[in-house]
């Protein structure tokens, strides 16, 4: 079966370090992503990992291990507008569907 | 166009009645996902499209969702027969080639049935 699993809730203060953790099960596996979306908003793309490792853009940084069905989402000099519920989805091998974990909805306060 | 259009933003209909959603995906793009999202994050899959051919339709029910992509018009996700549970955001997404690492998604139709 496919298993994608995210803390519900998250809060953290501005300017701070905040790690979103992601385990996943999934039947196949061509890749992970994180997305970031606002409230009554469409998802917007943050980061792609298909090999093991640290990718690092900005303020965002995301890692994965494959052997564990591990990722996390860093997000680094927190700010306000970073309030969003941010969304693990792993693409399934053969195909090019996402399947999407429940999302972590993290907080930001001053 | 440079975004993934959808059309209506909302939708609202009467349990029983029809209800049909657009999409027009970015110029270029020949992939097309139709994705439902209930109780605020819990994302499903429901099907994809290779230019107007169906791609992947495992998330799809099957007794009363239908989707079309054909050429030179938007892409449309039909419902017959709306239920409760039908109430959803209902986003679709585009991208540009097989295994292209990017989905970029629409803004939404909100679908409301009462």
């Amino acid at each position: 079966g496919q298993n994608i699993d995210q803390p519900t809730e998250m809060t953290a203060t501005e300017g701070a370090i905040v790690q979103i953790n992601c385990t996943y099960q999934t039947s196949g596996f061509n890749g992970l992503f994180w997305y970031q979306q606002h409230a009554g908003e469409a998802p917007t793309f943050l980061s792609y990992n298909v090999l093991d490792g640290l990718e690092e853009k900005g303020r965002f940084s995301s890692f994965l291990s494959r052997s564990k069905g591990y990722s996390y989402l860093l997000l680094k000099e927190l700010q306000m507008k970073d309030s969003a519920s941010y969304l693990c989805a792993v693409r399934d091998g053969g195909f090019q569907k996402l399947v999407f974990g429940t999302g972590t909805r993290l907080l930001v306060s001053p | 166009g440079e975004e993934v259009a959808q059309t209506p933003k909302h939708l609202v209909r009467g349990e029983g009645q029809k209800a049909k959603l657009y999409c027009a995906p970015i110029k270029g793009h020949s992939y097309v996902f139709w994705y439902q999202q209930v109780l605020k994050n819990e994302f499903k899959f429901l099907i994809s499209f290779q230019n107007e051919n169906v791609f992947d339709e495992t998330g799809m029910p099957k007794e009363r969702f239908s989707a079309k992509c054909l050429p030179n018009s938007p892409c449309s996700l039909e419902i017959q027969a709306t239920k409760l549970e039908d109430s959803a955001v209902y986003f679709c997404a585009s991208s540009q080639e097989e295994r292209a690492y990017e989905q970029y998604f629409g803004p939404g139709t909100r679908l409301t049935v009462t």
